[in-house]
C-alpha cells in the first residue's frame, strides 16, 4: 500500500524558512517523480514543484522559483521542500504527491499546514 | 488565477447526472493528458480519472472522463450524497515541465 506522510509544517514568521519532509513507502521510491502541491485556505490546488526519480531534474512554479528548493533522499525514501523568504501568500496546506506519471498525481499525503504570520 | 478554467459550482439531484468542464489551451490540455481529482471535505485530493478517460482501480464506473481539443469533461452518473466534494482537473505540461490545476468545482447533490 502506497503511503505518503508529510511533516515539518508549523507557524513561521514572514521572511522565515521551513523544511518540509515526506516519508514514502509501498513503492520503489527512486523510480518515480515526486511533487509538492499546496492549497491555501478556502482556495484551489496549486502545483508547487516536482523532481525526477533520480533527483536530477527539479521544476518549480513561478510563484516559488528562487525561494523554494525541492530535493530527495532515495536512500531514505524521503522527499523534501526547503522554503525560504516565506510570506503570507505561502500560507497553505502542503501536500506531497507521487508523480507526475503520464501527467497524473496518483497518490497524495494527508498534508502539512504552514501558516505564515507574525 | 488557475491555469485551467472550471465552473465554480454545479448541482443536481440524487440519481441524476452531472458534467464538469475544464477548459485550457493547446499547450496544456491540447497536447497533454488530463486527470481529475476528488477532494472530499477536510481530506486530501484523490485521483479519479487519468489519461483523459481512465479510472484507477476502485473508482466506480459512474465516473467518466473525456477530452476534445482543449476542453476536458468529467461526468458523474447516479449521483449520491457521498459525491458532494470539490473536483479538480489537472494536467502536466510535458514541454514546459510545469503542472497546472483548474480552480475547482464544488458539487452539491440536492
Amino acid at each position: 500500500e502506497v503511503q505518503l506522510l508529510e511533516s515539518g509544517g508549523g507557524l513561521v514568521q514572514p521572511g522565515g524558512s521551513l523544511r518540509l519532509s515526506c516519508a514514502a513507502s509501498g513503492f520503489t521510491f527512486s523510480t518515480y517523480a515526486m511533487s509538492w502541491v499546496r492549497q491555501a485556505p478556502g482556495r484551489g490546488l496549486e502545483w508547487v514543484s516536482s523532481i525526477s526519480g533520480s533527483g536530477g531534474s527539479p521544476y518549480y512554479a513561478d510563484s516559488v522559483k528562487g525561494r523554494f528548493t525541492i530535493s530527495r533522499d532515495n536512500s531514505k525514501n524521503t522527499l523534501f521542500l526547503h522554503m525560504y523568504s516565506l510570506s503570507a501568500e505561502d500560507t497553505a496546506m502542503y501536500y506531497c504527491a507521487k508523480g507526475p506519471e503520464r501527467g497524473r498525481f496518483d497518490y497524495w499525503g494527508q498534508g502539512t499546514l504552514v501558516p505564515v504570520s507574525s | 488565477q488557475s491555469v485551467l478554467t472550471q465552473p465554480p459550482s454545479v448541482s443536481a439531484a440524487p440519481g441524476q447526472k452531472v458534467t464538469i468542464s475544464c477548459s485550457g489551451s493547446t499547450s496544456n490540455i491540447g497536447n497533454n493528458y488530463v486527470s481529475w481529482y476528488q477532494q472530499l471535505p477536510g481530506t486530501a485530493p484523490k485521483l479519479l480519472i487519468h489519461d483523459n478517460n481512465k479510472r484507477p482501480s476502485g473508482i466506480p464506473d459512474r465516473f467518466s472522463g473525456s477530452k476534445s481539443g482543449t476542453t476536458a469533461t468529467l461526468g458523474i452518473t447516479g449521483l449520491q450524497t457521498g459525491d458532494e466534494a470539490d473536483y479538480y482537473c489537472g494536467t502536466w505540461d510535458s514541454s514546459l515541465k510545469v503542472g497546472g490545476f483548474g480552480g475547482g468545482t464544488k458539487l452539491t447533490v440536492l
